[in-house]
């Protein structure tokens, strides 16, 4: 089993629309917990990270954990097509530790 | 936010040949840095950990005398693939971390061995 579960898609919305990326997770020792937005033939970009338990917003996006189901969650509002990229959910137990990823669920935005 | 870059940002050699990829912190010291390496439709696979001014980490199944890892200052981190193979033909990504919790990746470095 792997530690960070995530299906890859595609996922394909109109724009505008209200998109939720979601992975699961295994290892209960992860405690922080991000988000990455790839966009073909890039590096990750960090958009997000949360601690814990909880919600976390930044603009458009809303990141939600909840540890007691190993559920990490990405929500989108009023998508636009410039998301539209792959989305990789992140995990590790805390500080400098290494970082386990998921496989990454692409988006795509139809104008 | 914090830049790291990489160079060569594409490369294709023979097989045979050895390759470096060159990963820096712009405008941030990183004492420690992260290889990864990505195929396609696969994720992120973290190579190794490599420390400033001591030898890196590799994780299990990573071939240490064939993926070179040296960390000579702060602000520079080197790959090296040492007798390419086809196989090797991969996304290389390196990181490092601006802040406790913030990992910023490079741009890549695509590998292709012929």
């Amino acid at each position: 089993q792997k530690e960070v579960e995530q299906d890859p898609g595609p996922l394909s919305v109109p724009e505008g629309a209200i998109v939720s990326l979601n992975c699961t997770y295994s290892n209960s020792a992860f405690q922080y917990f991000m988000w990455y937005r790839q966009y073909s033939r890039k590096g990750p970009e960090l958009l997000m990270y949360t601690y814990s338990s909880g919600n976390k917003e930044d603009g458009r996006f809303t990141a939600q954990v909840d540890k007691s189901s190993k559920y990490i969650s990405l929500f989108i509002r009023d998508s636009q097509p410039s998301d539209s990229a792959t989305y990789l959910c992140a995990s590790n137990s805390g500080g400098y530790q290494k970082v386990t990823f998921g496989i990454g669920t692409k988006l795509q935005v139809i104008p | 936010g914090a830049v790291v870059s990489q160079h060569p940002s594409r490369v294709i050699c023979k097989s045979g040949t050895s390759v470096k990829i060159e990963c820096r912190s712009l405008d941030f010291q990183a004492t420690t840095m992260f290889w990864y390496r990505q195929f396609p439709k696969q994720s992120l696979m973290l190579m190794a950990t490599s420390n400033e001014g001591s030898k890196a980490t590799y994780e299990q199944g990573v071939e240490k005398d064939k993926f070179l890892i040296n960390h000579a200052s702060l602000t520079l981190s080197t790959l090296t693939v040492t007798s390419a193979h086809p196989e090797d033909s991969s996304f290389y990504i390196c990181s490092a971390n601006y802040r406790i919790n913030e990992q910023f990746f490079g741009p890549g470095t695509r590998l292709t061995v012929l």
